[in-house]
């Protein structure tokens, strides 16, 4: 398996644009995670999924913020309108419970 | 509330050594504890993976040991290389979905 795979690898936008990050988890897993990491506050979780229904959202920082995961193979998270306070290191994981949670390489953000 | 600690925060040195990372957590009742090491600008590569019935795993020059009762974990890495130079973080799984992250070591091996 490919492992989970994320895009894109970089993304520079001007505040207020939309942005969407893109995830296909590995095949199998049932569990799928979105962390934010910045220096400041670590690894945070964003929400997670299981069986492609969100399960907690409470760690999305704001209504700007939404994500979705249409199939087993597919997940988004989407920041509209972005802000400079958004740019951070967004990782999407996942795993099959239970069982060891594997992370994607990670999309940068940066709002200008 | 759990809370995962690493100590030491970062740590130099020389080819060779054998060192270990130290993890602790404040309350015992977890599902796992998983092993992952960073490098700069990618993302978490899971190293070792201790359920919460086994007290330690191995792979290659890594052992990784769990010990509930006294909320430690460490990280053993024998004949350590310059290679090995990354953040690593452990991760205590209270329950099906939850992870808390420890803040990571941060290991320099100097060749």
């Amino acid at each position: 398996d490919a492992g989970v795979i994320q895009s894109p690898r970089h993304e520079v936008t001007e505040m207020g644009q939309e942005v969407t990050l893109r995830c296909k988890p590995i095949s199998g897993h049932d569990y799928l995670f979105w962390y934010r990491q910045t220096m400041m506050r670590g690894l945070e979780l964003l929400i997670y999924f299981n069986n492609n229904v969100p399960i907690d959202d409470s760690g999305m920082p704001e209504d700007r913020f939404s994500a979705k995961m249409p199939n087993a193979s597919f997940s988004t998270l989407k920041i509209q309108p972005s802000e400079p306070r958004d740019s951070a290191v967004y990782f999407c994981a996942s795993h099959a419970d239970p069982g060891e949670l594997f992370f994607g390489e990670g999309s940068r953000l940066t709002v200008l | 509330k759990q809370e995962v600690t690493q100590i030491p925060a970062a740590l130099s040195v020389p080819e060779g050594e054998n060192l270990v990372l130290n993890c602790s957590f404040t309350d015992s009742a977890i599902y796992n504890l998983q092993w992952f090491r960073q490098d700069p600008g990618k993302g978490l590569t899971s190293l070792l993976l201790i359920q919460s019935s086994q007290r330690e795993q191995t792979s290659g020059r890594l052992n990784a040991s769990l010990d509930k009762s006294s909320g430690r974990s460490t990280l053993y890495i024998a004949a350590s290389q310059p290679g090995d130079s990354a953040t690593y973080l452990c991760a205590v799984q209270k329950g099906t979905y939850k992870y808390i992250f420890g803040t990571g070591t941060r290991l320099k091996v100097l060749a």
